[in-house]
């Protein structure tokens, strides 16, 4: 069965360094989605892409989170200058059309120091 | 914004028991999914339930869309099923189909 691939699985950077994280989507989909889930908490919506372009943003996904879709089969989530309450466990998630289930990535485990 | 409780919090199983997790939600909706996340954080999708009953093997589950709530039912629970199971849902007024989550049931079954 065709999954949702993140990398790397566990990500340790400096405070105020920018990080990448990456994600490879189920290849005929068309939706995809970025959550993250502080420890102890519940999932939360950060994002989702479409058609090449943002569709709809939570207020976490402020000015130092981007997302890009570079080459058609990647689709990345940058953050330019982590912070402390940026440690968190980051899901990429795709779907291949709307009223579909989104397919989960096994998540990229994010600590910063 | 849509509204997802999960109820209970936290439940202690034996081993063999059977247990019943609630998902109650504020508004229609068209996509509902129930996970599992397990000790290392993987979230392990269960069900596509927006409507209906369906079953795998020892869990099945059953979304009442008319009156906003689903149950996920566990049997014959097994150490393999602690952790957290984690209720989403999409509202039918969302474009994009993001899923909001609930604040999950911790689940622990002790051998």
């Amino acid at each position: 069965e065709p999954e949702v691939t993140q990398t790397p699985s566990h990500q340790v950077t400096q405070m105020g360094q920018e990080v990448i994280l990456r994600c490879v989507p189920i290849s005929n989909h068309l939706y995809f989605y970025w959550y993250r889930q502080i420890l102890g908490q519940k999932v939360e919506f950060l994002v989702s892409f479409y058609n090449n372009e943002i569709s709809e943003k939570s207020e976490i996904f402020d000015d130092q989170f981007s997302v890009e879709r570079p080459d058609g089969s990647n689709f990345t989530l940058k953050i330019r200058s982590t912070k402390l309450e940026d440690s968190a466990m980051y899901f990429c998630a795709s779907g291949g059309q709307l009223n579909q289930p989104q397919h989960f990535g096994d998540g990229t485990r994010l600590s910063i120091l | 914004g849509i509204q997802v409780e999960q109820s209970p919090p936290d439940l202690i199983l034996q081993e063999g028991a059977n247990s019943t997790l609630r998902c109650n939600f504020s508004d229609s909706v068209n996509n509902l999914q129930w996970f599992h996340q397990n000790p290392w954080g993987q979230l392990i999708n269960l069900f596509y339930i927006p409507s209906g009953t369906k079953q795998n093997g020892r869990l099945s589950a059953t979304t009442v869309a008319t009156e906003r709530y689903s149950l996920l039912y566990i049997s014959s629970s097994q150490t393999t099923d602690s952790g957290v199971y984690f209720c989403a849902v999409a509202g039918m007024n969302t474009g994009f189909q993001k899923l909001v989550f609930g604040t999950g049931t911790r689940l622990l079954v002790s051998p």
